[in-house]
């Protein structure tokens, strides 16, 4: 049984383009996250949202929007696309925010070209 | 602003040998967290010591944390292998907010 899942695995496109990374948890957690970690293995929160509801939003540009249909799923969607943003894109989820326990999807490895 | 800093930034050792690692923050906390990335893979929680632990084991493993100093380390005993992984603590922002910040990571090899 997979608690964090995240698709897809591995993401290559074009400049400008607008693509879709989608995560789901069967954990029954209340609180989902979006991590982004770069070259330097620097890993940084990108957005948190606790029950359907955004509570986190880090200085992102407004090209990522993150949609949660429910608890259970949030989704990170990117427009136009750049360099910069060629990462590997974690979800997380947890019961509590802060203090508990983060489980982590596997990653969504980004490459744009 | 980056909250934890691991130290060394890279370990490398033979199995069977212990292998420490570092971390300092900043602020005040109410919990660190330990967590271990295998090469290509989502992060794994390692062990959660609360502000008011001074240690606590789990395993191989073994966190201490001094909040006046505002350190903690993690020690692995008998490293195998399979430990070869990059090893980040974590802290809660202040103000028990939602965030966790975590290090840069310490890259540990371990040699058979």
């Amino acid at each position: 049984d997979t608690a964090v899942s995240q698709t897809p695995k591995y993401l290559v496109t074009q400049m400008g383009n607008d693509k879709s990374i989608k995560c789901e948890q069967n954990l029954g957690h209340d609180t989902m996250y979006w991590y982004k970690q770069d070259s330097k293995k620097f890993l940084k929160i990108m957005f948190s949202y606790n029950n359907k509801e955004l509570i986190i939003n880090e200085t992102v540009p407004n090209r990522f929007s993150p949609k949660s249909p429910d608890k259970a799923h949030l989704n990170l969607h990117i427009n136009s696309l750049e360099l910069g943003d060629s990462a590997v894109y974690f979800c997380a989820s947890s019961q509590l925010a802060g203090e508990s326990t983060q489980y982590f999807g596997p990653g969504t490895r980004l490459t744009v070209l | 602003s980056q909250q934890g800093e691991e130290d060394p930034q890279a370990l490398s050792i033979q199995e069977g040998e212990n292998a420490t690692m570092n971390c300092s923050y900043k602020t005040s906390i109410n919990n660190l967290q330990w967590y271990r990335q295998n090469s290509g893979r989502g992060l794994v929680h390692l062990i959660l010591i609360r502000s008011n632990e001074r240690e606590k084991h789990s395993g191989r493993l073994r966190v201490t944390l001094d909040t006046s100093k505002k350190s903690s380390s993690l020690l692995i005993t008998a490293s195998r292998a399979a430990d070869t992984a990059s090893y980040y603590c974590a802290t809660p922002t202040q103000g028990g907010s939602e965030k966790l910040v975590f290090g840069k990571g310490t890259k540990l090899t371990v040699n058979p």
